[in-house]
Parts: C-alpha cells; structure tokens; sequence
C-alpha cells in the first residue's frame, strides 16, 4: 500500500459544479495536511493548511480532515475553469517528518 | 519580484554530460529543497537544506550533488546524466523548518537523450 493515495483522474466537472478532491494515507503519525495546486507547467502553490482533524473554509474552497478513517478532502464551490489545475494533498507528522505528496488529481472545469 | 526561481527554465542534453539548475530564493527563508516531479506527475523530494546544512537526503543516485553556498541560494549539480533522469526539477523554499508552506520555483525541465 502507497503511503499516499489520490485518484488521479483526470476529472471533468461543468462551470458551477461543486467539486470533491480526496486523499486516503496509511501513517497514523501524520499531523499536518496540505493541498497544493499546480497550474500546467507552474510550480505547486500552497491552497489550504490545516492541523490535525476537522474543518476548515477559505472562500469557495473547504478542506475536511477526519484522521479516525486517515481521509482528507478537498471541496471546491461553484468551480470555475481557472480552477482546472493538479490537486496534490501532501502531510507530514511533527516538525515535517515524513513530509510527503499525494500523487495528484488532475481537474477539468468546463465552462 | 520573483520569490523562488530556476535556471534554466528548459536543458536538453545528451546522456553522459554534467549539468548544473541554479535556484534563489528572496524570501528570507531558512530551508530549500529540491524535487523530482516524473512523467507521471509524481512530485517526490530529494533534498533539503536548512542553513546550508543537508538535512534530508532521501535515496538518490550519487550523481545528484545539491549546493549551498548560502541560504539564498541551492544548486543542484548531476553527473553523467541518464535518460531516466528527464523529469521536472522544481526548486522550494519555507520558512525555518516549516515543510507545510513550501514556495515552489517554476521548475526545469530536463531532457537527456
């Protein structure tokens, strides 16, 4: 078993749809959970951070830990296409052991 | 103002060369690190850095040497070059030991025929 997995799609939504992003891990020691978006040749640039279980909101987008079944989510609202991009997931444990990225999904929003 | 970035932005080049990326960072930051991103998408790190000291040397070739000849800046320098050495080389930065808020540079792609 991969210590990250993430459907790598592609994923194609229409203009408006709400979009669902998600990330199942095998190392119980992990803390820290992070999506990254990475636009067609362009670096990744960090999205959401979030700490241990829960929620968190920023706009349109909405990240959703739930560390008893070690799934992370990444919900996007009324998605529109400057959001079609790679979606990578990345956690580590504390003080960044183990750091490490999902593979990516890759998302098509169409207008 | 570009906070992370790479030079060259594209290197092609035959099997068996030595080549060197360049990257500088203006954020102030303490760590850098270096990736590998596959034909598949799959971004994996290589090194890190912290100060201009390694502090993660995950398992690669003896051919790939990072620099750092000060905290601004980490080079990566790759001996007798293979094909299975063409990637995506993307550069990054964060804050003290912070690995969650990486600042990524655009990235050299790297071609070896």
């Amino acid at each position: 078993q991969k210590e990250v997995e993430q459907d790598p799609g592609p994923l194609s939504v229409p203009e408006g749809a709400i979009v669902s992003l998600n990330c199942t891990y095998s190392n119980s020691a992990f803390q820290y959970f992070m999506w990254y978006r990475q636009y067609s040749r362009k670096g990744p640039e960090l999205l959401m951070y979030t700490y241990s279980s829960g929620n968190k909101e920023d706009g349109r987008f909405t990240a959703q830990v739930d560390k008893s079944s070690k799934y992370i989510s990444l919900f996007i609202r009324d998605s529109q296409p400057s959001d079609s991009a790679t979606y990578l997931c990345a956690m580590s444990g504390d003080y960044g052991q183990n750091f490490v990225f999902g593979p990516g999904t890759r998302l098509s929003v169409l207008p | 103002d570009t906070a992370v970035s790479q030079t060259p932005k594209y290197l092609v080049t035959q099997m068996g060369n030595d080549k060197s990326i360049k990257c500088e960072q203006n954020l102030g930051h303490d760590t850098m690190y270096w990736y590998k991103q596959d034909s598949k998408k799959f971004l994996k790190i290589m090194f890190s850095y912290n100060n201009k000291e390694l502090i993660i040397n995950e398992t690669v070739p003896n051919r790939f040497s990072p620099k750092s000849p000060d905290k601004a800046h980490l080079n990566l320098h790759i001996n007798s070059l293979e094909l299975g050495d063409s990637a995506v080389y993307f550069c990054a930065s964060s804050l003290g030991g912070d690995y969650n808020e990486q600042f990524f540079g655009p990235g050299t792609r790297l071609t070896v025929l």
